[in-house]
């Protein structure tokens, strides 16, 4: 069974910055593409940055980032250790979400079947 | 960036009725669209993908149509668990986008 569980949220400053990670398992990691979504209260998701898995070739990093977390965040993962990570600076009251770990279906970039449960990044100070 | 619409943004309807739910891109995005359902404090559910496909385990009462640039949830015989909040994605084009949702009340 896919599992995946985010960790790492919390009340942070403005201008802080936060961690998150989040675990995979039942499935093999290294080969899908790893999501961060996010979601504000009483908001639409928003796509925050993806990283591509092994089974998507492409002449790029792979590496995707919204415009509005450009040059603030990074997206990383480790294969080793089947997870993926969020590193965000910068952080601005806008930013304050339940943020979601996504899978995309292997050999696709998109296509979000799985999701974690969420961590709640709160930006205040 | 593609922008989806939703229409209507709210909708309240009786068991056994059947929903209608319009998605629409402000440019073709072919067949990769997806509808999540979400309920209050869960992550959202994939139901359809490429616009008509149904995800594991989704009942049958839900399907999709439509490619380019229109795209229908249909919910058949409407059951009172269906109450919910509806979002349709496009994987197409960076950035991702989803739409802001329906809310459909049962």
């Amino acid at each position: 069974e896919v599992y995946l569980l985010e960790s790492g949220g919390g009340l942070v400053q403005p201008g802080g910055s936060q961690r998150l990670s989040c675990a995979a398992s039942g499935f093999t990691f290294s080969a899908c593409t790893m999501t961060w979504v996010r979601q504000a209260p009483g908001k639409a998701p928003e796509w925050v940055s993806s990283l591509s898995g092994s089974s998507i070739i492409s002449r790029d990093s792979g590496t995707f980032y919204a415009d509005s977390v450009k040059g603030r965040f990074t997206i990383s993962r480790d294969n080793s250790r089947n997870t993926l990570y969020l590193q965000m600076t910068s952080l601005r009251a806008d930013d304050t979400a339940v943020y979601y770990c996504v899978r995309a279906r292997e050999r696709t970039n998109g296509l979000f079947d799985y999701w974690g449960q969420g961590a709640l990044v709160t930006v205040s100070s | 960036e593609i922008v989806l619409t939703q229409s209507p943004a709210s909708l309240s309807l009786s068991p056994g009725d059947r929903a209608t739910l319009s998605c629409r891109a402000t440019q073709s995005i072919g067949i990769y669209l997806a509808w999540f359902q979400q309920k209050p404090g869960q992550a959202p559910r994939l139901l359809i993908y490429d616009a008509s496909n149904r995800a594991t385990g989704i009942p049958l009462r839900f399907s999709g149509s439509g490619s380019g640039t229109d795209f229908t949830l249909t919910i058949s015989s409407l059951d009172p668990e269906d109450s919910a909040l509806y979002y349709c994605q496009q994987r197409l084009h960076w950035p991702l986008t989803f739409g802001q949702g329906t809310r459909l009340d049962i």
